[in-house]
């Protein structure tokens, strides 16, 4: 049973538009979510995260939102760049447990 | 700080065999967590390791086993390696708020 789901296996956007990485859920007990980025041949590193109790979370380029209703989260990159050509994993968890439950990933290419 | 660090980088053995893979966490933390992502899957939790005792497992097979040391660094063993073990082995530091410092990972190939 896959818990966070990210339906889109890849995105290609062009240098300087929006994208949009989505992540869906089903454990409504999950109130913390994260999104990390991994290039190849490393190990991934933190984005931005959000808690249950906000909608949204802004860090510069990127901002993810959160619908709780909807058990979706989306992450917003503006403008992309090149050198955000990666796979991005969502990862949710529950309470303060750090054990974390992560999606299947979205490899992202932003062609310049 | 240092981060987390994984040995070795690459690892290939053969079908049967077994596999140690190694970590050190970020310098002081106590807990050390490993994922396994296969080809086409997302990071899959392992195990939890904290103060020297294993703390939780994932869904894994006994074959799958570890151990942390004194000093906190820690052991993934796989035995009787299987063609579908071949994945990046991905060791972790939990670091609040942010979830996880991970290593570049130990990618283990199975022949």
């Amino acid at each position: 049973d896959q818990q966070v789901k990210q339906n889109s296996p890849s995105l290609s956007v062009q240098e300087g538009r929006i994208s949009i990485l989505n992540c869906d859920y089903t454990n409504s007990m999950f109130d913390y979510f994260l999104w990390y980025k991994k290039y190849p041949a490393e190990g991934p590193t933190f984005l931005i995260s959000i808690s249950s109790i906000k909608d949204k979370n802004e860090d510069g380029r990127f901002t993810v939102f959160l619908n709780k209703s909807a058990k979706h989260l989306s992450l917003h990159i503006v403008p992309s760049q090149p050198g955000d050509s990666a796979v991005y994993f969502c990862a949710a968890s529950e309470g303060s447990n750090y054990k974390l439950t992560f999606g299947k990933g979205t490899l992202l290419t932003v062609n310049p | 700080e240092a981060g987390v660090t994984q040995s070795p980088t690459h690892l290939i053995k053969t079908r049967g065999q077994q596999a140690t893979l190694r970590c050190s966490p970020i310098s002081g933390h106590t807990s050390v967590y490993w994922y396994q992502q296969a080809l086409g899957l997302g990071l899959q939790f392992l195990l939890w390791y904290d103060e020297g005792e294993e703390r939780n497992r994932g869904n894994f097979p006994p074959r799958f086993s570890g151990r942390q040391f004194p000093n906190y660094s820690s052991e993934l063993n796989v035995n009787a390696l299987e063609l579908e073990d071949s994945a990046l082995y991905l060791c972790a530091s939990p670091v609040s708020p942010i979830g996880y410092t991970f290593g570049s990972g130990t990618r283990l190939t199975v022949v």
